[in-house]
């Protein structure tokens, strides 16, 4: 069982379409991360919230576009995708943004983009 | 730039049978993580080593941190197919200490 929660499991999405990913911790942790990963590769930062405010962009496309709606949400709302970005896509929260926090990631999304 | 680098990059065992993954960094590390991800799974924080020389234990599991914290290692005694699954050591950025800088993976794979 994970403290991180990912909704959704899975979601296939063609290139013109809109969604949004979520995500959810209650362990008062108050940074929070995208990750994303390709098949038998590490994860791969994408963005880092820390109180709330974005504090890492890792040169990621603007079609895909965070958003940390409180200290326990975040999201990353994606459009115009291309069939490249699909991945496993990974929240994780850490109790603050030091290299000295463990993170805990939530299950993911597995996406496909058609 | 700073580079994590795990070997090997599978291990195939025989239930029963040790094993071991080792990660090396380019730079000197403040402290090291190591993760577990299981097949379709996610990764799954393991233990950190903050101390040079360090050595900690878990059951089974055995992991050390180098006397120059540049180096780290992970042991398995005796596998068990719950074993299963790719082991990632990850470190702090050389220039952000909040980027993870995470190794390739050592994926175990046991055979009963």
């Amino acid at each position: 069982d994970t403290e991180v929660t990912q909704t959704p499991k899975h979601l296939v999405m063609g290139m013109t379409n809109k969604k949004s990913l979520k995500c959810e911790q209650h362990m008062g942790h108050r940074a929070m991360y995208w990750y994303k990963q390709k098949a038998k590769k590490p994860p791969e930062l994408m963005f880092v919230y820390s109180y709330e405010k974005l504090s890492i962009n890792e040169s990621v496309p603007s079609r895909f576009s965070p958003e940390c709606p409180n200290s326990s949400l975040l999201n990353l709302h994606l459009h115009a995708l291309q069939p490249e970005d699909s991945a496993l896509y990974l929240c994780a929260s850490s109790r603050a943004r030091d290299s000295g926090s463990p993170l805990h990631f939530g299950n993911g999304t597995r996406l496909t983009v058609t | 730039g700073q580079q994590v680098m795990q070997i090997p990059q599978y291990q195939h065992v025989q239930e029963g049978e040790d094993f071991t993954t080792y990660c090396n960094s380019s730079t000197t590390l403040s402290n090291i993580q190591w993760y577990k991800q299981r097949p379709g799974g996610h990764p799954v924080f393991l233990i950190q080593l903050v101390k040079s020389g360090e050595v900690k234990k878990q059951k089974r599991l055995t992991f050390q941190f180098g006397e120059a914290k540049k180096n780290s290692s992970l042991h398995i005694t005796a596998t068990q197919t719950t074993d299963v699954g790719t082991y990632f050591c990850a470190g702090p950025n050389e220039t952000s200490g909040s980027r993870l800088t995470f190794g390739e993976g050592t994926q175990l794979t046991v055979n009963p």
